[in-house]
């Protein structure tokens, strides 16, 4: 079935270092690829998607690529902010319904200045 | 209102006690989802509504918990004689006419069951 797989926290960097955190997935289909954040005492959010092969999506600073190939959706960020410090979550879906739509297990990012 | 709404934001409660936890999704958004978030855990499904179909249920962990979704707007999720294993964050969110790429999540509600 289809599932992410996603880097495990915490992940703790300096202000400015550069940010990567790693999200695979498995997927019978040709999913739509999301990262959520969660800043503290807040819900989830959407942060960025790509919707098919090679899509890169971005905000805030942030990208990520869709990599049918290694089967990928990496975030990355060139330099992190204290303000970025919240859970990170990434994310497929195979289309309507809740049944089709998977979350990994989220990574905590802490940014010390 | 702005966003998806989720009360209370904090509960505790007692082994045994039965708790409602409130969503009020964003206005017009058709599809209604609730999540739970334990320590450490990712998000769990826990059950879906669409419109006016039969919600997806396959999500709810045990027969102690139920939800409802009134008027096709505000839902209740109701867990029975709580155990402290149920002692989570329960995730509410919404989205419009069933658009799975992009869900608005409340802030939760933190239950703890002691």
């Amino acid at each position: 079935g289809d599932s992410v797989t996603q880097m495990e926290g915490p992940v703790t960097l300096s202000e400015e270092a550069f940010l990567t955190i790693n999200c695979t997935y498995t997927a019978t289909g040709y999913p739509s690829l999301f990262w959520y954040v969660q800043y503290p005492g807040e819900g989830l959010q959407l942060l960025l998607k790509a919707t098919k092969a090679d899509d890169k999506g971005s905000n805030k600073g942030f990208e990520a690529t869709y990599r049918k190939e290694t089967t990928s959706f990496h975030l990355e960020k060139g330099s992190v902010q204290v303000s970025d410090s919240a859970v990170y979550f990434c994310a497929l879906s195979e289309g309507p319904g809740a049944n089709n739509l998977f979350f990994g297990t989220g990574t905590r990012l802490t940014v010390i200045p | 209102g702005a966003g998806v709404s989720q009360s209370p934001s904090n509960k505790v409660t007692e082994k045994g006690k039965d708790v409602e936890l409130r969503c009020d999704p964003i206005s017009g958004h058709t599809a209604l989802y609730w999540y739970r978030q334990s320590l450490g855990q990712g998000l769990e499904f826990l059950i879906y509504f669409q419109g006016n179909s039969a919600p997806d249920k396959s999500g709810l962990p045990s027969d102690r918990f139920s939800a409802e979704r009134t008027g096709g707007s505000v839902s209740t999720l109701t867990i029975q004689r709580t155990q402290q294993e149920d002692s989570a964050v329960y995730l509410c969110a919404s989205s419009p006419l069933g658009n799975d790429e992009k869900l608005f999540f409340g802030s939760g509600t933190q239950l703890s069951v002691l």
